[in-house]
């Protein structure tokens, strides 16, 4: 069964930077391409950000673009989120989620989720 | 970008009585609309993807229907642990959008 584990939220101060990771096990990772999404409190789902096998086709979702970077490390089944330049409306709870294939960033459902990693940008 | 619309916004049922949930495009998305439940406090499951197809591990009570830009997600008979929130999301119109989620409460 697939699984992923999110981790390196917390509180941060808008206008600095969090690393965000997520480690896949029970699944082939550098089979299928991978996203990133999130959850404002008490809000709906947003997708943030898309990344293929081989991290040649990258995908933003505008409200992040210039400030968010996506990359994955297939050697060790994991995927990251840089970002920079937070701001309070990027407070959320971050997912990440396996594609349902290998080279489609723009098609797909996502499944299965993390549990999430909460991101609070606050002063 | 193409919008999805959920109604009803909350939808109150009793456990055994069927569930009727509905998700409207703003523009065809063809088939490719998938349907999510989350509970409080977990991460959406996929229940539905291409309409109608039901993800592995997913109860026969859960079904889809629709194509275009009017869907469907029926529950026939509401079990306890069905009482969530429901979001559709559809993949046939960059970029991916979700719906803003139904919640079946008793």
């Amino acid at each position: 069964e697939a699984q992923l584990v999110e981790s390196g939220g917390g509180l941060v101060q808008p206008g600095r930077s969090l690393r965000l990771s997520c480690v896949g096990a029970g699944f082939s990772f550098d089979d299928y391409a991978m996203h990133w999404l999130r959850q404002a409190p008490g809000k709906g789902l947003e997708w943030v950000s898309s990344i293929t096998w081989n991290s040649n086709n990258i995908d933003y979702a505008d409200s992040v673009k210039g400030r968010f970077t996506i990359s994955r490390d297939n050697a060790n089944n994991s995927l990251h989120l840089q970002m920079n330049s937070l701001r309070p409306d990027d407070t959320a709870l971050y997912y990440c989620a396996k594609a349902n294939s290998a080279h489609e960033v723009r098609g797909g459902w996502f499944h299965p989720w993390g549990q999430g990693t909460l991101v609070i940008v606050s002063s | 970008e193409t919008v999805l619309t959920q109604s009803p916004a909350t939808l109150s049922v009793s456990p055994g009585e069927r569930a009727t949930l509905s998700c409207r495009a703003g523009q065809s998305v063809s088939n490719k609309l998938a349907w999510y439940q989350q509970k409080p406090g977990q991460a959406p499951r996929l229940l539905i993807f291409g309409a109608s197809t039901r993800a592995t591990g997913v109860p026969a009570r859960f079904s889809g229907s629709g194509s275009g830009t009017e869907f469907t997600l029926t529950i026939s008979s509401l079990q306890s642990e069905d009482f969530a929130l429901y979001y559709c999301q559809q993949y046939n119109n960059w970029p991916f959008t979700f719906g803003p989620g139904t919640k079946v409460d008793i």
